[in-house]
């Protein structure tokens, strides 16, 4: 079975600190999705990494899938009140399915 | 643009009463999915589709029936409610499960199970 560990399980920061959340897995995947879901939404993607090393940047949020594409990490430089929300990673499997970590959820306070 | 539309948002069950979740999506994806969201527990995968007609079973398949007799809708039975069956749950598509896309989402239905 295919398992996707994520910590911190939960974080709760002030505005403009930086921040940083794993994704870590033994297992190989095929490529990995960071989703993002606010109270009472369904998640919503961020972004896909599809290579070992790839490094993808969304203005503030900074993703990398390891070199092995068995971890992932998403780091936030200078949080704001928007980016708080749960950060789900998923990883998709050798049977194509996609597996998602417990998720991190993110307290940025004003 | 509807997207994945989910019905109803919130239902409370006594334990042993049967109801349908009901999910439709307008985008012509071929893969659709439902999962359940517990605390500390992520998503996991109940029933998965292919494509009409087509269906497997994901993590956490007990309890729970499906049926794809349309590209569009994907309704998920639970026969006989548990209070272990109290979650919200959450439908998705996406256009292929083989390509790396994006899965879309629905509102979600929160379950309780009394």
């Amino acid at each position: 079975t295919q398992l996707l560990e994520q910590s911190p399980q939960f974080l709760s920061i002030q505005e403009g600190e930086n921040l940083t959340v794993y994704c870590n897995s033994s297992s190989v995947f095929s490529s990995l999705q960071w989703y993002r879901q606010e109270p009472g939404e369904g998640p919503v993607l961020l972004v896909t990494v599809v290579t070992g090393g790839e490094v993808k940047k969304l203005k503030r949020l900074t993703f990398q899938f390891g070199d092995a594409r068995k971890d992932s990490s998403l780091h936030i430089t200078a949080a704001q009140p928007g980016d708080t929300g749960l950060y789900l990673c998923a990883g998709r499997g050798n049977t194509g399915k996609l597996i998602f970590g417990q998720g991190t959820t993110l307290q940025v306070k004003p | 643009n509807a997207g994945v539309t989910q019905t109803p948002k919130f239902q409370v069950l006594k334990t042993g009463q049967s109801m349908t979740l009901q999910c439709a999506q307008d985008m012509n994806h071929e893969y659709m999915s439902w999962y359940r969201q517990d605390p500390g527990m992520g998503l996991r995968l109940i029933h998965y589709s292919v494509g009409a007609g087509i269906t497997d079973q994901g993590e956490v398949p007990n309890g729970y029936n499906v049926s794809r007799s349309t590209t569009e809708d994907f309704p998920l039975r639970l026969l006989s409610a548990a209070p272990s069956q109290t979650s919200v749950y959450f439908c998705a598509s996406s256009y292929s499960v083989w390509r790396r896309v994006e899965l879309f989402f629905g509102e979600g239905s929160r379950l309780t199970v009394l």
